[in-house]
């Protein structure tokens, strides 16, 4: 089965540090482009970034709200994807989801559960 | 930047047909997909490359593209459908994704 489980949220405080786990499993990890997607609570679905396969360069592209600020990376080796979150402020409160991108980029399927990560002030 | 619009609501009866339409300018070359959210739980695709079912969504979801807006229909809507529904597509660049402001989809 192919699935995707998010691990690593919490409560932190703004300006602290945080660093969101996504394992993987039933597909084969390395030739995934992978995706972080957040929703902020009663709100809707905001794409945070994503990661593209090595061969495909393995490079990362963000949504402007959190460019500079979180860095998202993969371990092949550990079939695991990694959103690390600095300079956290209080409207980063949300639900954070991976997600492996369809076929590379394109939808987004399957969904992990969802990790909550709040901010406070 | 790039967005989506998705009307807020849709409400139809038990049997009736509900259609949520989602609007930009990039959809004339991007596709679209659709995503089923009930709370509490994880996003679900129900549509990709704007009319395409994936396997375990029924029948009754199907979807079309008419240049810069999409439609997701589902006939014979159900009490289990209820739920809100994101369209997702990306810029003309294909760097960026972005999401439509959902709708929330009421059986009456």
């Amino acid at each position: 089965e192919v699935q995707v489980v998010e691990s690593g949220g919490g409560l932190v405080k703004t300006g602290e540090s945080l660093r969101l786990s996504c394992a993987a499993s039933g597909f084969t990890f390395r030739d995934a482009w992978m995706t972080w997607v957040r929703q902020a609570p009663g709100k809707g679905l905001e794409w945070v970034g994503r990661v593209k396969r090595k061969t495909d360069g393995g490079t990362t592209d963000y949504a402007a709200p959190v460019k500079g600020r979180f860095t998202i990376s993969r371990d092949d080796s550990k079939n695991t994807l990694y959103l690390q979150m600095n300079g956290l402020k209080t409207e980063d409160t949300a639900v954070y989801y991976c997600a492996i991108c369809r076929p590379t980029g394109g939808w987004f399927d399957p969904w992990g559960q969802g990790t909550l990560v709040t901010v406070s002030s | 930047s790039y967005e989506l619009t998705q009307p807020p609501s849709v409400s139809v009866s038990p049997g009736q047909t509900a259609r949520i339409t989602c609007s930009g300018d990039a959809l004339a070359k991007q596709y679209a997909y659709w995503y089923q959210q009930k709370p509490g739980q994880a996003p679900v695709l129900v549509m990709y490359k704007d009319s395409e079912r994936p396997s375990g969504i029924p029948a009754r979801f199907s979807g079309s593209n008419s240049g810069t807006t999409v439609t997701l229909t589902i006939s014979g809507v159900q009490a289990d459908d209820e739920a809100d529904y994101y369209c997702q597509s990306a810029d003309s660049s294909d760097t960026y994704v972005v999401f439509g402001g959902g709708t929330k989809l009421t059986v009456l």
